[in-house]
């Protein structure tokens, strides 16, 4: 199994800041990786895809990097409906998620 | 507008068989270039997927649950379900239903159900 690693595991920042959220996985998942965001009491939201590519109707401050085994999504300037919850996946080999980064008001 | 709505028993006694159905809406199930899938979420945990089908009904189901699930698809109803047998207070948690694409470069899961919460308990 394919293990993905978020760090940090909580991301203290203030509003208008930029965000930097890490993900790596065990072995290379090529640009197989998804970006999550969860709010408490809903499902995920697809965010990023592909690695880089913002799903519909997503903002522009969200960006995905990386490739192979080690990735990033920033927040360019975090608004107040940003914190949440994040988790990377990966669909190169199955599908397993990090263990998620929780990104709160500073 | 795809959706996907997670129904079923919220309460599941230890070692019988945990039940749900997913019902889709704004699409076709058995249109094809897409997977449907179960993930799971303890409370307070991360998510982890355990199942999906194809419209032509073969599966695909984690090993850690392998012994135990049944994912089936009723493309007449527009409804895939999960069966999990056996279950023990380790199984409690909020159960989605979720597409994926049926690539390697698609299979990233685009629409999620609100999720239905089970609890495993006497």
């Amino acid at each position: 199994e394919i293990v993905m690693t978020q760090s940090p595991a909580t991301l203290s920042v203030s509003p208008g800041e930029r965000a930097t959220l890490s993900c790596r996985a065990s072995q290379s998942v090529s640009s197989n990786l998804a970006w999550y965001q969860q709010k408490p009491g809903q499902a995920p939201r697809l965010l990023v895809y592909g690695a880089s590519t913002r799903a519909t109707g997503i903002p522009a401050r969200f960006s995905g990097s990386g490739s192979g085994t080690e990735f990033t999504l920033t927040i360019s300037s975090l608004q107040s409906e940003d914190f949440a919850v994040y988790y990377c996946q990966q669909y190169n080999y199955w599908y397993t998620f990090g263990q998620g980064t929780k990104l709160e008001i500073k | 507008q795809v959706q996907l709505q997670a129904s079923g028993p919220g309460l599941v006694e230890p070692s019988q068989t945990l039940s749900l159905t997913c019902t889709v809406s704004g699409g076709s199930i058995s249109s094809g270039g897409y997977y449907w899938s179960w993930i799971r979420q303890p409370a307070g945990k991360g998510l982890e997927w355990i199942g999906r089908i194809y419209a032509s009904g073969g599966t695909n189901y984690h090993p850690s649950v392998n012994s135990r699930i049944t994912v089936s698809i009723d493309t007449s109803k527009n409804q895939f379900s999960l069966r999990l047998g056996s279950v023990t207070a380790a199984d409690t948690a909020v159960y989605y239903c979720a597409r994926g694409g049926d690539m390697a470069m698609t299979a990233h899961f685009d629409y999620w159900g609100q999720g239905a919460l089970v609890t495993v308990s006497s």
